[in-house]
């Protein structure tokens, strides 16, 4: 495609049940990453994967939240569980290569929100 | 705790005149900066990056200064145009094995420009 696509673009759900945010990355990116926008607040990291490399795991919040790359392509995250607190636009982005000087593209968000 | 800091949530200006956005850090580690432009319902648009071998770069309207010693750099707009009115964010990146390729956001600056 030719940007990064996200869906789905917004999410309502009760407390307590689990949703899966699906991101497709920009084709032949390496890099993918996951980040999230609360309300009033910059945009915190949560993981990053590069190509076959061991996920970056270290910006996610709580053992509810997990991610994972198929074939190197498509991410999906997960929230079990949900809180209100995890009401935020979960943002995807990829990049050719990953790493430093590497512009990352994002994608237009999922906007969730916890009920 | 926050890394990358952007002091002003918002900055009016009018048009034609320069915008200055202003942006601090704390950690030494960090060698590359981005500024990345938001508008609602979008994902964050890559504007200007500028590693930490030079103090300045330079795109069209747009000039970042990175001033090392004071961990701080900032944004010019000039001039300024009302299609620039936008949320910008800074962010940044370390070469060290723990930061290479996870950007850390500052929490943006929304910028309006009047006509």
């Amino acid at each position: 495609g030719a940007g990064v696509s996200q869906s789905p673009s917004n999410k309502v759900t009760e407390k307590g049940k689990d949703v899966e945010l699906r991101c497709d990355p920009i084709s032949g990116h390496t890099a993918l990453y996951w980040y999230r926008q609360s309300l009033g607040q910059g945009l915190e990291f949560l993981i990053y994967f590069q190509g076959n490399s061991a996920p970056d795991k270290s910006g996610l919040p709580s053992d509810r939240f997990s991610a994972e790359r198929t074939g190197g392509s498509v991410s999906t995250l997960t929230i079990q569980r949900t809180q209100q607190e995890d009401s935020a636009v979960y943002l995807c982005a990829s990049s050719l290569y990953g790493g430093q000087s590497t512009e990352a593209f994002f994608g237009q968000g999922t906007r969730l929100t916890v009920v | 705790d926050q890394q990358v800091k952007q002091n002003s949530p918002s900055l009016s200006v009018q048009e034609g005149r320069i915008s200055i956005l202003n942006c601090d850090y704390t950690n030494s580690m960090f060698d590359y900066f981005l500024w990345y432009k938001k508008y609602p319902a979008e994902g964050p648009t890559f504007l200007i990056s500028i590693s930490s071998i030079k103090d300045k770069n330079e795109d069209g309207r747009f000039t970042v200064f990175l001033n090392k010693s004071a961990k701080h750099l900032s944004l010019h707009i000039v001039p300024s145009q009302p299609g620039d009115s936008a949320v910008y964010f800074c962010a940044a990146s370390g070469s060290t094995t723990d930061s290479w390729g996870k950007l850390q956001f500052g929490a943006g600056t929304q910028v309006v420009v009047t006509p």
